[in-house]
C-alpha cells in the first residue's frame, strides 16, 4: 500500500506570494491532518478534514486555510507569506476507526524569503 | 498546560544498549491514545508505537516498548539493543477523544547512538 504522498518537496517563495501544498492520504483513510514544524515552535498542528470538512483547527491566523477532495486529497494553502512561515509541513492520514495512529508523509520544506 | 511534556531535549546510548525516553502527558480525558513518533535527519515522521488508556498491559513493537503508568500520566519509550539507525528525534504524542481526536506533540528528544 503506498504511503502519504506530499507535493511539491521543496518550495522557495518571497514574502508576500501565496502557495498551495497537496497530501494524497493512504488509500481508505479519510482523515487528514496538517501540521507545521519549525525549530522554536515544534510540531503545531493546523487543521484536520474528514469527509470534505474541517473537523479540527489549530491556533493559526486565516492566511492558512485548507480543503479536502472527495478523493480525500488535501491542499493547503497559504496567502501572504511571511519570513515565519519557512517550516518544514508535514500532512499525516489515519483511518477513522481503531487506533488512529497518524501516517505522516515526507513533508513540504518551505522557504521565504 | 502542555498536553505532552519530554524533558530530554538529547539523550545518548551506547549501541546494544536500551535507552528509555521519557514522556508525561496531561488529559482529564478518560479515552485517550498514546503514540511515539521517530523523525530520522530526512524529516519523515515514522510511526512506532501505540497504547490505549484502556489497554491493560504495555504496548510492544520489536525493540520498541511503551512503559504506561496511567496513575503518573507517564507514557515512556523503551528502546532495547540500540543501532545507529535509531539516531533521531522522537516525539510523544497523545490523542484525546473530547478534542476530535485531535493529536498533540511533545517538543522531542534527539537521541545519538554511540558506536
Amino acid at each position: 500500500k503506498a504511503g502519504v504522498t506530499q507535493t511539491p518537496r521543496y518550495l522557495i517563495k518571497t514574502r508576500g506570494q501565496q502557495v498551495t501544498l497537496s497530501c494524497s492520504p493512504i488509500s481508505g483513510h479519510r482523515s487528514v491532518s496538517w501540521y507545521q514544524q519549525t525549530p522554536g515552535q515544534g510540531l503545531q498542528f493546523l487543521f484536520e478534514y474528514f469527509s470534505e470538512t474541517q473537523r479540527n483547527k489549530g491556533n493559526f491566523p486565516g492566511r492558512f486555510s485548507g480543503r479536502q477532495f472527495s478523493n480525500s486529497r488535501s491542499e493547503m494553502n497559504v496567502s501572504t507569506l511571511e519570513l515565519g512561515d519557512s517550516a518544514l509541513y508535514l500532512c499525516a492520514s489515519r483511518r477513522t476507526g481503531g487506533s488512529y495512529e497518524q501516517y505522516f508523509g515526507p513533508g513540504t520544506r518551505l522557504t521565504v524569503t | 498546560a502542555q498536553k505532552i511534556t519530554q524533558t530530554q531535549p538529547g539523550m545518548f546510548v551506547q549501541e546494544k544498549e536500551a535507552v528509555t525516553l521519557d514522556c508525561t502527558y496531561d488529559t482529564s480525558d478518560q479515552s485517550y491514545g498514546l503514540f511515539w513518533y521517530k523523525q530520522p535527519s530526512s524529516g519523515e515522521m515514522i510511526f512506532l508505537i501505540y497504547q490505549g488508556s484502556y489497554d491493560e498491559q504495555n504496548a510492544t513493537e520489536g525493540r520498541y516498548s511503551l512503559n504506561f503508568q496511567k496513575a503518573r500520566k507517564s507514557a515512556n519509550l523503551v528502546i532495547s539493543a540500540s543501532q545507529l539507525g535509531d539516531s533521531a528525534m522522537y516525539f510523544c504524542a497523545m490523542r484525546e477523544v473530547n478534542t476530535g481526536n485531535q493529536f498533540y506533540f511533545g517538543t522531542g528528544t534527539s537521541l545519538t547512538v554511540i558506536p
